[in-house]
């Protein structure tokens, strides 16, 4: 069974650096998978941040894209994303799912965490 | 950018039948993924590839694409399945996830 699990500090000030990692549990990331984060801000829909492959390669969200990093560990089978200059517009639930590749839909997801913006 | 409109709200009684529609331009040609999200959780698959259910998703869940809108039909209504449900396609011209806006499926 995959498991997925973010992890990461639940509050940011504003213009500081948000940083996530997703740990992924029964499934090896290398096992040519895409990976993905998509958030949620409180009250309102999903929205997508960005996939990457195990390898490195990367798909932003445009409107993000300017501010987003992602990366993955190998070694620790988790994946990890920056997102810089953070407003409270940033503040939402981030989730980190896995990605099917070919048809690209997302199952299964973490439990995703809050992370509020606020000095 | 590709955009996928979905109503805000739907109502059913118990036992009836819901549709949840997903409109977008031309998404006949794409492959449509819906989501259920109870309150307080997080997003499960119901539906992938226009039609087909996962392991566990009951046979209640259906769905259909073609032309310019998808439908998740809900056979069957239970409170349980009182949810927000998304649909989600990948836009091949951009690289990118689109999700729609969502629709709150309320049990009456």
């Amino acid at each position: 069974q995959v498991l997925l699990q973010e992890s990461g500090p639940g509050l940011v000030k504003p213009s500081d650096t948000l940083s996530l990692t997703c740990a992924v549990s029964g499934y090896s990331i290398s096992d040519s998978n895409w990976w993905g984060w998509i958030r949620q801000p409180p009250g309102k829909g999903l929205e997508w941040i960005g996939n990457i492959y195990y390898s490195g390669s990367t798909y932003y969200n445009p409107s993000l894209k300017s501010r987003v990093t992602m990366s993955v560990d190998t070694s620790k089978n988790q994946f990890s994303l920056k997102l810089t200059s953070v407003t409270a517009v940033d503040t939402a639930v981030y989730y980190c799912a896995r990605i099917w590749t070919g048809g690209n839909w997302f199952d299964p997801w973490g439990q995703g965490t809050l992370v509020t913006v606020s000095s | 950018s590709y955009v996928l409109t979905q109503p805000p709200s739907v109502s059913v009684a118990p036992g009836k039948t819901a549709r949840i529609t997903c409109g977008g331009n031309n998404i006949g040609s794409k492959s449509v993924h819906w989501y259920q999200q109870k309150p307080g959780q997080a997003p499960v698959l119901v539906i992938y590839y226009d039609s087909d259910r996962p392991s566990g998703i009951p046979e209640r869940f259906s769905g259909s694409n073609s032309g310019n809108t998808a439908t998740l039909t809900i056979s069957r209504v239970e409170a349980g399945d009182e949810a927000d449900y998304y649909c989600q396609v990948w836009d091949s011209s951009s690289d990118h996830v689109i999700f729609g806006g969502g629709t709150k499926v309320t049990v009456l």
